[in-house]
């Protein structure tokens, strides 16, 4: 149990609707990242959130885009879905930037 | 690119067997090689990891080799169990955060 919860678990759009992906860390972890994973492939990075201000960012164009809140949850967000956005979506908290990350189960997000 | 290149991508072993799993780097700037593990439907799970300063590192049944001049590392897993059943990644990142993942090896220990 790592503290890391997303919501919603499944969910299922079509192309070129809009999706918003949510994530509760353990309290005070102050940074956030969102990693996608494709069916039988390794996480990739997409961006990171430090105290609410993006904090880097993977190669991922910018209808993905993010936000972090003062309580520390995120969001996120992703404009115009394409077929390839089919995906297992992993948030990963960690107290701090010199910390280690625990993911949480994700999200998987199906696109028609 | 694909920074860290991980084999072998599936592995069938039998139980009380050892399980090797291999990975190489590119980056000169990573110093953190985290090893997760993921069952179906959960997220990945840190199992073990090392820093370049050191060339092995146990914890139980796992360990990592780390080669720093040959860029690589690999995760042997001893006495091999059916609940170690599970797909395994290599990992690397500069720091903690930022992580490069290899592309998994899913891993079937058999009775």
């Amino acid at each position: 149990e790592t503290g890391v919860t997303q919501s919603p678990t499944h969910l299922i759009k079509t192309r070129g609707q809009q999706v918003t992906l949510r994530c509760s860390s353990q309290s005070g972890h102050n940074t956030v990242s969102w990693y996608q994973q494709a069916l039988g492939q390794g996480p990739q990075f997409i961006f990171q959130y430090y105290r609410e201000e993006e904090n880097g960012r993977g190669n991922f164009p910018p209808r993905f885009s993010g936000l972090q809140f003062p309580n520390y949850s995120s969001e996120l967000n992703v404009n115009a879905l394409e077929l390839d956005d089919s995906a297992l979506y992993l948030c990963a908290s960690s107290l701090d930037q010199d910390q280690p990350q625990h993911f949480g189960d994700g999200t998987r997000l199906s696109i028609l | 690119q694909q920074q860290v290149k991980q084999s072998p991508q599936s592995l069938i072993v039998q139980k009380g067997g050892i399980s090797i799993i291999n990975c190489a780097y590119e980056n000169t700037a990573f110093d953190y090689f985290p090893w997760y593990q993921q069952f179906p439907g959960k997220g990945p799970a840190l199992l073990i990891a090392i820093r370049p300063d050191v060339s092995e590192k146990k914890e139980g049944r796992f360990t990592i080799s780390f080669n720093k001049s040959a860029k690589q590392f690999s995760l042997h897993i001893m006495d091999s169990q059916p609940g170690d059943s599970a797909t395994y990644f290599c990992a690397a990142s500069r720091g903690y955060q930022k992580v490069t993942f290899g592309i998994g090896t899913k891993l079937q220990v058999i009775p």
